[in-house]
Parts: C-alpha cells; structure tokens; sequence
C-alpha cells in the first residue's frame, strides 16, 4: 500500500530563517510526487510536480527536491505570507495519497 | 481561465438526511476526483471519474456515498442517511489526464452533519 509520512508535523520559523520539510514515501512505481500548499479554508494549491529522482523544481523562495524514498521542501528566507500548511502527495498505479502535511508559521 | 468549482462552500444538515454536493471541473479535464478531508488530516481519495464512468471508487467508505457524472463534466457527490462521523471538507479536482497529471483543487464543501 503507497504510503506518505511528513515532517515536522509543526514548524515555527523567524522570518528569514531557511529551513527544509520532509517527505517519506514507499509507493508501488511512482507516476509523480506533486507538493500543495493549503492555505486555511481553501482547497489545496498546487505548487511542484517531481517525476524521478534527482529532479528539482524552484519557484521564489521554495525548492522541491526527489531522491528515490523521500522529497524535501526548501524554504530560503521565508516570509510571513508563506505560512500555510505544505501537503505532499505520491501517485503510484492509482490514485493520489497524502501525507498529513507540515503547518508551517513565520513569525515577523 | 475558471478554476474548479464547487458548490454550496457550507453545508449544516442534521443526522440522516439527503445532501448532494457539486463540483464543476476545468474546462476540457477529463478526470475528475473527490477527496474528504478531516481536520488535520491530508486529503483522502473517494473516488475518480474518467470521463463520465467512475474507474475507481475504492475509497467510498459505504454504500451511502454514491457519486455521478452524467455528462462527463459536472459531478454530484450525493451522501444518504447522514452520520455525525460524515462531517468533513469535502474536496473536488480535476486533471487533464489520470495518472501523473497534476490535480488541481476546489475550495471545498465544508459539510457539518449535527
């Protein structure tokens, strides 16, 4: 069974202070691991989509990275605006599991 | 262009009754997906649509969840003999294609069963 584990469940950061959220997966022949942010009371936003290991993605301050058994979420002088929760996700033979997510707080 | 919609964004109902929650996709996505979401939890699949017949509704939790789409375009989410335990986020998506395309999300319909 494809499974999403993802830590911290909570982090609180300054502003500014870089820092990386973790992704553990075991899934049956990965179709693509896709990282969301949630926002409270909205539906999720999607932000990257990783196809194989050692691919990366960017946009703005976060960076999405893939080895073969986790991803991580790099987070470079964050901002207050990037608090969200950030849910990760892998899709094997069917559908897309999710982790719990990481809440993430930056405090001015 | 539109995003995914979804309608009503609240639903309160009391134990037992009919709800139907509707979701209307992105123009031109042929799959489309429902997930429930508790509080602090992430997004548990339902079931997934491919065009207008259901390819996978192994996550329905019983029989009284049951969804349609008819025209391959808008689904309905129709949950019989609400349970206290229905109370959740509900949450629609679509992709272009299944299985390695991205899914892109709805705002949800918040439903509180009393």
């Amino acid at each position: 069974e494809d499974q999403v584990t993802q830590s911290p469940e909570a982090l609180r950061l300054q502003e500014g202070e870089s820092s990386s959220l973790n992704c553990s997966y075991t899934v049956s022949g990965l179709r693509g691991l896709f990282w969301y942010r949630q926002d409270p009371g909205k539906g999720p936003e999607f932000l990257f989509t990783l196809y194989s290991a050692g691919e990366e993605k960017e946009k703005e301050r976060l960076k999405a990275t893939l080895t073969k058994k986790e991803s991580f979420l790099h987070i470079t002088a964050p901002k207050p605006e990037d608090s969200a929760t950030y849910l990760c996700a892998v899709q094997g033979a069917q559908k897309l599991v999710f982790g719990q997510g990481t809440r993430l707080t930056i405090n001015p | 262009g539109a995003g995914v919609s979804q309608t009503p964004s609240n639903k309160v109902t009391e134990k037992g009754k009919y709800v139907e929650l509707r979701c209307d996709p992105i123009s031109g996505h042929t799959a489309l997906y429902w997930y429930r979401q508790s509080l602090g939890q992430g997004p548990e699949f339902l079931i997934y649509f491919q065009g207008t017949g259901a390819a996978d509704d192994s996550g329905l939790p019983n029989d009284r969840f049951f969804a349609v789409r008819p025209e391959g375009s808008v689904s309905t989410l129709k949950i019989q003999r609400t349970e206290r335990g229905d109370s959740a986020v509900y949450l629609c998506a679509s992709s272009l294609n299944p299985l390695g395309e991205t899914q892109y999300f709805g705002p949800g319909t918040r439903l509180l069963v009393l």
